[in-house]
């Protein structure tokens, strides 16, 4: 079946430096999400990207979909403590009728 | 607004109990779902519901079931011969049919940590 696989597992950086997370499945995707979960709290919807090689901006934090739309990654720029929190990608298969979830990066911000 | 509301939000049962989660959404999703998230594991799929009476096996449904008599409701039951029944359950609620349409994230409600003892 689908897999996600979302790398690091944990991340830690000192506020202001930048953060990446990186998305592939084993699959060609439909389409790809990407979600964010404070601690304590529930997954929250960040974005959705679609085409192949799609790029997508959010303020600080940028979304890319691979040409092969098997990959994905989500790029912050100049982290605040404010991002600290798990970030998931999940994927539609084209055959898929639920989200397949990675299993998330944990970010850790200190000032 | 228009939400999904899970309760409760902490449960605590004794092993060989039977336990029931609740989810309701007004947002008039047509698509539910029910994820079990545990530490280091992401999200795993349990059960999802597209239309009213109809329901699918996720990734680990063994040990589940579920019941979607109502747009609104799609209860989750924990059974006994669930064998690690101890986790975060999250209910989530879509819009179906086009995977590319712009608002077809998931809306989740805040979740039920489920205690077994």
């Amino acid at each position: 079946g689908q897999q996600v696989m979302q790398i690091p597992q944990y991340q830690h950086v000192q506020e202001g430096e930048d953060f990446t997370t990186y998305c592939n499945s084993s699959t060609t995707l439909s389409n790809i999400q990407w979600y964010k979960q404070r601690p304590g709290g529930h997954p929250v919807f960040l974005i959705q990207l679609v085409k192949s090689g799609e790029v997508k901006k959010q303020k600080r934090l940028t979304f890319q979909f691979g040409e092969a739309k098997k990959n994905s990654s989500l790029h912050i720029t100049a982290t605040q403590t404010t991002d600290v929190g798990t970030y998931f990608c999940a994927g539609h298969s084209n055959s898929g009728y639920a989200l397949n979830f990675g299993k998330g990066t944990s970010l850790l911000v200190t000032p | 607004d228009g939400g999904i509301t899970q309760s409760p939000k902490y449960l605590f049962r004794k092993e060989g109990q039977n336990v029931t989660l609740s989810c309701e959404q007004n947002l008039n999703h047509d698509a539910m779902y029910w994820y079990r998230q545990d530490p280091g594991q992401g999200l795993r799929l349990i059960y999802y519901s597209q239309i009213v009476n109809d329901f699918q096996k996720g990734d680990i449904a063994e040990g589940y079931s579920v019941s979607r008599e109502k747009k609104e409701s799609f209860p989750l039951t924990v059974t006994s011969a669930q064998k690690n029944p101890t986790a975060f359950y999250l209910c989530a609620s879509s819009i179906w049919g086009n995977p590319e349409a712009k608002d077809y994230g998931y809306t989740f409600g805040s979740g039920t940590r489920l205690t077994v003892v």
